[in-house]
């Protein structure tokens, strides 16, 4: 079984470019998750979509995120402009949800850095 | 607020010797406690559990891990550290009805020859 995909493995832009980061998760995983760890700092929730809803986007840092997975299979996460302070590493996980145990199998991620 | 403790940034220990890795959470409510690792160039792998039931949780490459609700902790542990072993700890907590994971900064673990 293939695990979580992401692409691209590292993004190097300049402040004020757009990113658009993908994920594709397991298959047959309804819940994809986007987290982010920046400098080295403990990872943090960005949001969480059921299918094609968003289910919890509470960890969401601004509007110049903005987070899609139109028909509920792969998941995009735009950045737009990007700041320096976006710079980090941006994880994707997905899992079956609650009624297994939930838990979230994560991508290898994608390191973004903002000059 | 919720939050996962991680005391220590590093842990070094000699291959063979038994290791442990610390956590400690505060939550209101059941947790559901986890252990993952990363080792270099990689994502987070998944290692273990605790949802209910037995405190002593058995999880991948020999790992284990000891839920204690009086202390708040869910200790990582092997009895037997291998060099291989070396990579990057996180523990993290979710709310009993909920899905968002919530982490600590991270343990490095470095097993020495």
């Amino acid at each position: 079984e293939a695990g979580v995909t992401q692409f691209p493995s590292h993004s190097v832009i300049e402040k004020g470019q757009t990113v658009t980061l993908r994920c594709d998760p397991i298959s047959g995983h309804d819940n994809l998750y986007w987290y982010r760890r920046v400098m080295g700092k403990e990872i943090k929730f960005l949001l969480h979509f059921v299918k094609e809803s968003k289910q919890d986007e509470s960890g969401m840092p601004n509007n110049r995120f903005l987070a899609e997975r139109t028909g509920g299979t792969y998941s995009t996460l735009k950045v737009q402009p990007a700041e320096l302070e976006d710079s980090g590493v941006y994880f994707c996980a997905s899992s079956q949800g609650l009624a297994t145990g939930g838990t979230q199998y994560f991508g290898p991620g994608t390191r973004l850095l903002v000059l | 607020a919720q939050s996962v403790a991680q005391p220590e940034d590093q842990v070094n220990v000699a291959e063979g010797n038994p290791l442990t890795v610390k956590c400690t959470y505060s939550v209101s409510g059941n947790p559901y406690l986890f252990w993952y690792v990363q080792y270099p160039n990689r994502g987070l792998q998944f290692l273990l559990k605790y949802i209910t039931g037995d405190n002593l949780v058995k999880g991948s490459y020999g790992f284990e891990a000891e839920f204690n609700k009086s202390q708040t902790s869910f200790h990582l542990k092997k009895p037997s550290a291998l060099v291989s072993d070396s990579a990057l700890y996180f523990c993290a907590v979710r709310l009993f009805g909920t899905d968002k994971l919530i982490f600590g900064t991270g343990t490095r673990l470095q097993v020495f020859p």
